[in-house]
């Protein structure tokens, strides 16, 4: 099993719907969680970062964290097609190594 | 400013040619690092340095050799690389040595003939 669990997708949405992202961990000590976006052929962009449980807001993004589940989403809302990338997530125990998840490619279709 | 810059942005090399990559960042960020990405994977941890002291080296092969010669250079040397080492190489920085906000640059990609 790994650490870290994203579905690799792909996901496919129309223009303007919200698009939900999501990852499962096993690591209890993990207390900094973050989002990365990553365009093709591109270094990955920091989206989110939340540290411990809770909700978080940029713009028409949000950044959930349950750490009694150990899941944490990404919302997307009004999705555009210029957020098709794949999305990363990422998280730490707060000494210096991430873990990635697999990523998410999306797609929004005009 | 959140910058994290890359040089060269490709390189193609050959198994017997030695080359370097470069990465800047002017953030004041204390924490650097290396990463290596293979199309489809997520970024694969090379190493850390910490402070301008290498922190972490996972595992890296020899024919891969860091530096960092100040706190906001850092470099990759490569030497006798094979093909499979072709990848998307990313340096990426972060505030404190606690590491976990961490801003990458776009890459260098790196094509072993």
């Amino acid at each position: 099993q790994k650490e870290v669990e994203q579905d690799p997708g792909p996901l496919s949405v129309p223009e303007g719907a919200i698009v939900s992202l999501n990852c499962t961990y096993s690591n209890s000590a993990f207390q900094y969680f973050m989002w990365y976006r990553q365009y093709s052929r591109k270094g990955p962009e920091l989206l989110m970062y939340t540290y411990s449980s809770g909700n978080k807001e940029d713009g028409r993004f949000t950044a959930q964290v349950d750490k009694s589940s150990k899941y944490i989403s990404l919302f997307i809302r009004d999705s555009q097609p210029s957020d098709s990338a794949t999305y990363l997530c990422a998280m730490s125990e707060g000494a210096q190594k991430l873990v990635f998840g697999q990523g998410t490619r999306l797609t929004i279709n005009p | 400013d959140t910058e994290v810059t890359q040089t060269p942005k490709h390189l193609v090399m050959g198994m017997t040619n030695k080359k370097s990559l470069k990465c800047e960042q002017h953030m004041g960020h204390r924490a650097m690092y290396w990463y290596k990405q293979k199309a489809k994977k997520p970024p694969e941890l090379m190493f850390v340095y910490s402070y301008e002291k290498l922190s972490i080296n996972e595992s890296v092969p020899s024919r891969f050799s860091p530096e960092c010669p100040n706190s906001s250079l850092l470099n990759l040397h490569l030497h006798a690389l094979q093909p499979e080492d072709s990848a998307l190489y990313l340096c990426a920085s972060s505030q404190g040595a606690g590491g976990a906000e961490q801003f990458f640059g776009p890459g260098t990609r790196l094509t072993v003939l």
